[in-house]
């Protein structure tokens, strides 16, 4: 069974601040590591697909990198608007044919102006 | 919009019962998924179908089945209901059978209730 961990749980951060958090994978057969963005009422929005140890990947004020002989990938976001609030969702793939991804329970990130 | 459609958007049902939920993906998507988000567990894979050929299973009971039509739309079945089913339900799509490196497109989602 393929264990994928988030930490934290959760995350109140104050409007302008920066905040990272962590997901922890399987350093075997790896394959791909995924970073969704699920709000509330919405469904999960890719973030990134990251496949390449060393991976660093950007969109906005939003990074993420990946350790794969470690099995961990951070995601950054830099100075914090309200609209980041949101429960961020990584999700690990170990190839061998089978396309499903397997999530984390995610970290559910607070924005508080 | 991601461009995936479920349908319905909400199920009540009662437990021993057998209902279909209905997904579209994006135009040009050959691959569609499914996952079951529970309470307090994370989103889990049930199965993938790519270009009507089943392709990968996750934790799928066997209650449940799925399959994909030639127009590209998928249902998945799920019978004999318990209490314990009681979720939301997710279709995603991708373009390609390589899933794990596209992103997947996730639709709005089914939330079923079983009384």
């Amino acid at each position: 069974i393929l264990n994928v961990e988030q930490s934290p749980q959760s995350l109140h951060v104050q409007e302008g601040d920066s905040t990272n958090f962590t997901c922890s994978f399987p350093s075997s057969n790896f394959y791909a590591l995924h970073w969704y963005r699920w709000e509330t009422a919405k469904s999960p929005e890719a973030l990134f697909v990251m496949t390449l140890n060393g991976d660093e990947k950007k969109k906005g004020r939003i990074s993420a990198t990946l350790n794969t002989k470690e099995g961990y990938s951070y995601l950054y976001i830099k100075g914090s608007q309200p609209e980041d609030s949101a429960t961020y969702l990584c999700a690990f793939n170990s190839g061998g044919g089978a396309d499903g991804l397997t999530f984390g329970k995610g970290t559910h990130l607070i924005i508080q102006p | 919009d991601s461009g995936v459609t479920q349908t319905p958007k909400h199920l009540i049902t009662a437990t021993g019962q057998r209902v279909t939920l209905r997904c579209s993906p994006r135009s040009g998507d050959l691959s569609v998924y499914w996952y079951q988000q529970s309470l307090d567990q994370g989103l889990q894979f049930l199965i993938q179908y790519y270009n009507g050929e089943e392709r990968a299973k996750g934790n799928i009971l066997e209650r449940f089945s799925a399959q994909q039509f030639p127009d590209l739309h998928s249902e998945l079945n799920l019978s004999s209901l318990e209490l314990g089913d009681s979720a939301l339900y997710f279709c995603a799509s991708s373009v390609e059978a390589g899933g794990a490196y596209n992103e997947q497109f996730f639709g709005p989602g089914t939330r079923l209730t079983v009384l």
